[in-house]
């Protein structure tokens, strides 16, 4: 079965700082992946997703995430962070080839001070 | 509008008093999965179906019933809640299932407290 880790479970930026949010995973075949935002009180919202390809995908909001198959990683990157971007991130892997169970990270609260 | 719709947003009950959580998609997608999500522990599945009548446990199942007898419809059933069944509740929607391209639309969620 497959495994999420994210390490950092609270991080704290100012505005215009770089963010990087650490996401790895424990699987043995081929994964797709996925990085979801949760606003304060809304649903999760797909941010981008790896499926096959070009392992740097481009999201929405400026995020965009690398997958390094070496690393079992795939971690979430924006250059320039802003207050609208307080929310919660989760990675989630499931197994390549349909009709699999998700696996969520166990999430990072990003908090953005103006 | 494409959308994953669960009612109630919130709800108070006692224990071991039944209770069912709708859930309803409008985008004919194959796969519905319930989450609890818990301060700490992120987002865990309880049960997902691939189609109408077509389910399967999830990671947390225990005191949990689903069915699917609709494609649109995916109820979530609490037969004797308990108070370690107070959670904020998701559901969620996908073509297919996510492993094949498509990513999950989730629900505004659902906020359940047992006393």
């Amino acid at each position: 079965a497959q495994s999420v880790s994210q390490h950092n479970h609270h991080v704290i930026l100012s505005e215009a700082a770089s963010l990087e949010l650490g996401c790895n995973y424990s699987y043995g075949g081929t994964v797709n992946l996925f990085w979801y935002v949760q606003y304060p009180g809304q649903h999760l919202q797909l941010l981008l997703k790896y499926f096959s390809g070009d392992p740097l995908v481009k999201g929405i909001k400026g995020f965009e995430a690398e997958f390094i198959k070496s690393k079992f990683s795939f971690n979430l990157r924006k250059p320039s962070v802003q207050w609208s971007d307080t929310a919660e991130y989760f990675c989630a892997v499931t197994p390549g080839g349909g009709y699999q169970k998700v696996t969520f990270g166990t999430g990072t609260k990003l908090q953005v001070i103006p | 509008e494409a959308q994953v719709t669960q009612n109630p947003r919130y709800l108070i009950t006692v224990t071991g008093k039944k209770l069912t959580v709708t859930c309803s998609q409008n985008m004919n997608h194959e796969y519905m999965s319930w989450y609890r999500q818990d301060p700490g522990l992120g987002l865990r599945q309880i049960y997902y179906s691939m189609n109408v009548e077509v389910t399967d446990k999830g990671d947390v199942p225990e005191g949990y019933k689903v069915s699917r007898k609709e494609k649109r419809n995916f109820p979530l059933i609490l037969e004797s809640p308990s108070p370690n069944q107070t959670s904020l509740y998701f559901c969620a929607s996908s073509l297919q299932g996510v492993g094949v391209g498509t990513e999950a639309f989730f629900g505004q969620g659902t906020r359940l407290t047992v006393v």
